[in-house]
């Protein structure tokens, strides 16, 4: 089944400890990216990567930091979090024939941070 | 101006309804305008793309590109409880890069 895969789906943290949220998709799409969902804001951009080793900033980079080393994988990484962190996270992914338009969303984290 | 206005409602219909779901926006760059559907607790999902302005038809759904209005509409006939979601609409232009609308959260009442 073609999916995207995010872990864990729910964190609860307390602010300053580095946390990584695992995404994998088995689609063998060039394209992914991460967003956050808050509300009153929608789904805000925070890095994307258009295929291995190369990854470019979205709306929202600042606190996160990712890598791409192989094409199914696209942690998202938070070195020190910090309150304002708290949100719905999604990871995406699609091919770069259809472009961005037709993304796969995975499940979702749902991270606290304390 | 925002981007990309969206009325996050709540929108709740009888079932059986012709629902309208409405996005405005001011980039006149967007060529392709999609919507997703999100159920609580999960990842949006692709539901319609259109490019540029026009209709297109998948079952009970219909999107409405104006692009001399800068207006998308999403109907939904013989609206079902099912449908009950909250629905994205999104846009990208020139760049590879994907504006969200904030969504509109729909009820169908049985």
């Amino acid at each position: 089944e073609a999916q995207v895969t995010q872990n864990p789906r729910y964190l609860i943290t307390v602010t300053g400890k580095k946390l990584t949220v695992t995404c994998s998709q088995n689609m063998n799409h060039e394209y992914m990216s991460w967003y956050r969902q808050d509300p009153g804001l929608g789904l805000r951009q925070i890095y994307y990567s258009m295929n291995v080793e190369v990854t470019d900033k979205g709306d929202v980079p600042e606190g996160y930091k990712v890598s791409r080393k192989e094409k199914r994988n696209f942690p998202l990484i938070l070195e020190s979090p910090s309150p304002n962190q708290t949100s719905l996270y999604f990871c995406a992914s699609s091919s770069l024939e259809t472009a961005i338009r037709t993304q796969y969303f995975g499940p979702g984290t749902r991270l606290l941070v304390l | 101006q925002k981007e990309v206005e969206q009325d996050p409602g709540p929108l709740s219909v009888p079932e059986g309804a012709i629902v309208s779901l409405n996005c405005t926006y001011s980039n006149s760059a967007f060529q392709y305008f999609m919507w997703y559907r999100q159920y609580s607790r999960k990842g949006p999902e692709l539901l319609m793309y259109t490019y540029s302005s026009g209709n297109k038809e998948d079952g009970r759904f219909t999107a409405q590109v104006d692009k001399s209005s800068k207006y998308i509409s999403l109907f939904i006939r013989d609206s079902q409880p099912s449908d009950s979601a909250t629905y994205l609409c999104a846009m990208m232009g020139g760049s590879e890069k994907l504006v969200f609308g904030k969504g509109t959260k729909l009820t169908v009442n049985p």
